[in-house]
């Protein structure tokens, strides 16, 4: 089990560029969680999949931020245009249902600049 | 929905104190229980869980119990290490259903030789 795996581990763009944050889950996992920690807000979950269905999207700031689940084993977050407010760190984690814990991956930091 | 209030860092102990980490919850119903630790540049991962009322999570030397009299679910260790250091998050789902927890603020532990 090799985990959640997130790539990049660091990401540093300027403002206004295009950021793609990539996730691939723990093989059989249907659920799917994008969550951004910063220090002032804590963790906050952005949107959740179920069998690569987007559930609730509810927490995604703005039109800016955009995710994707194309197949079981891969999931994107992308902002467009990146702003200095984005900068956090962003994780993905998976779980196998509904009562199952969440196994998370360890994390893009993003700065943008 | 629900929420959850834990207390505020950073804790100091020496090794082998025995620690606390407050954390209270507002829910309707008896929803599960969950304590989170994330250890540096790392993602978070599950520690403990109750998932009724009076149950008692450990894992690792560290305790909980699910408390609906006084809705509280504190963290107890009796000798802390110095490998414990870390940030612990207190945590519980939304509301019903087990999808989207909500997690406390975290609490940073800082243990020393």
């Amino acid at each position: 089990d090799a985990g959640v795996i997130q790539s990049p581990r660091h990401e540093v763009t300027e403002m206004g560029q295009e950021v793609t944050l990539r996730c691939k889950p723990i093989s059989g996992h249907d659920y799917l969680f994008w969550y951004r920690q910063t220090m002032m807000r804590g963790l906050e979950l952005l949107i959740y999949f179920n069998n690569n269905v987007p559930i609730d999207d509810s927490g995604m700031p703005e039109d800016r931020f955009s995710a994707k689940m194309p197949n079981a084993s891969f999931s994107t977050l992308k902002i467009q245009p990146s702003e200095p407010r984005d900068s956090a760190v962003y994780f993905c984690a998976s779980s196998s249902g509904p009562n199952s814990p969440l196994h998370f991956g360890n994390g893009t930091r993003l700065t943008v600049t | 929905g629900n929420s959850v209030t834990q207390m505020e860092g950073p804790v100091t102990l020496s090794e082998e104190a025995f620690l606390t980490i407050n954390c209270t919850y507002t829910a309707t119903g008896y929803p599960s229980l969950f304590w989170y630790v994330q250890y540096p540049g790392e993602g978070l991962q599950l520690l403990l869980k109750a998932t009724k009322a009076d149950d008692k999570g450990s894992n690792k030397g560290f305790e909980a119990t699910y408390r609906k009299e006084t809705t509280s679910f504190h963290l107890e260790k009796g000798s802390v290490q110095v490998s414990d250091s870390a940030v612990y998050f207190c945590a519980l789902p939304l509301n019903t259903g087990f999808q989207k927890l909500v997690f406390g603020t975290g609490t940073r532990l800082l243990v020393s030789p």
